[in-house]
C-alpha cells in the first residue's frame, strides 16, 4: 500500500493565480482531512470529509474549496491565492475499528505565494 | 475552545539521557490525547492514543502517560534517530476534529 499520496511536492503560485493540491488513499478509509503548517506552528484543520459526497469545514477554511466525489480522493482547490496561503498542506486519512482516531499522512505540498 | 500547549518548544539530550515532553490541555471532554511524531519535510506520524487518565503506552524508548490535565512523553536513554518534532492532539468527546499543540522540536546529540 502506498498510503496518502499528494502532489505536487512544491509549488510556487503568483497572487490570484489558483491551484488543486491533489491527495489520494488506498486504504479505504472514510475520513479524509486537509490541514496547513505554518513554520514552528500546529496542524491547523481547513477542512474534512466523513465519506464520499461529504465535507464540512475546519478550522480555518477561507480561500479553499473541497470535494470528495470518491472514498480514494480528496482534492483541495485554492482560488485567488494570496500570500496568506504560504503554507505546507497536509493530507490525512483516518481509519475505522482498530484504528479509529489514528490519523496517516501525507508526505505535504509545500506552497509559496508570491 | 479547545487548546493544547505543549512544553518546551525545544529540548537537546545526549544521547543516553532521558528526559519528558509536556502537554498540557483544555477540553470540555476529552475522548482521547494523540501523540504524532513528525520528521523535518514529512508528514506526521501517529505514536500514541490514551483515553483516560492513568493510562500509559509504550513503544520502544517512548512511553506516554495521561492525567486530566496534562500528558507526558518519557524518552528514556534516546538516541540520535529519536530526534524529531513531536506533536500532541486532542479530540473531545462531542467533536469530530484534532487540536494540535505546536510540538516540541527534539534533537539528540550523538
Amino acid at each position: 500500500n502506498a498510503g496518502v499520496t499528494q502532489t505536487p511536492k512544491f509549488r510556487i503560485l503568483k497572487i490570484g493565480q489558483s491551484m488543486t493540491l491533489q491527495c489520494t488513499q488506498d486504504m479505504n478509509h472514510n475520513y479524509m482531512y486537509w490541514y496547513r503548517q505554518d513554520p514552528g506552528m500546529g496542524l491547523k484543520l481547513i477542512y474534512y470529509s466523513v465519506g464520499a459526497g461529504i465535507t464540512d469545514k475546519g478550522e480555518v477554511p477561507n480561500g479553499y474549496n473541497v470535494s470528495r466525489s470518491t472514498t480514494e480522493d480528496f482534492p483541495l482547490r485554492l482560488e485567488l491565492a494570496a500570500p496568506s496561503q504560504t503554507s505546507v498542506y497536509f493530507c490525512a486519512s483516518e481509519g475505522t475499528g482498530a484504528t479509529t482516531y489514528e490519523q496517516y499522512f501525507g508526505p505535504g505540498t509545500r506552497l509559496t505565494v508570491t | 475552545e479547545d487548546q493544547v500547549t505543549q512544553s518546551p518548544e525545544a529540548l537537546r539530550l545526549q544521547e543516553g539521557e532521558s528526559s519528558s515532553l509536556n502537554c498540557s490541555y483544555t477540553v470540555s471532554g476529552l475522548r482521547g490525547l494523540f501523540w504524532y511524531r513528525q520528521d523535518p519535510g514529512k508528514g506526521p506520524e501517529f505514536l500514541f492514543t490514551l483515553y483516560s487518565a492513568g493510562e500509559e503506552k509504550e513503544k520502544e524508548r517512548l512511553k506516554a502517560t495521561l492525567t486530566k490535565k496534562e500528558s507526558f512523553l518519557h524518552i528514556t536513554a534516546p538516541k540520535p534517530e529519536d530526534s524529531a518534532t513531536y506533536l500532541c492532539a486532542v479530540l473531545r468527546t462531542s467533536g469530530s476534529r484534532l487540536t494540535f499543540g505546536e510540538g516540541t522540536q527534539l534533537t539528540v546529540n550523538p
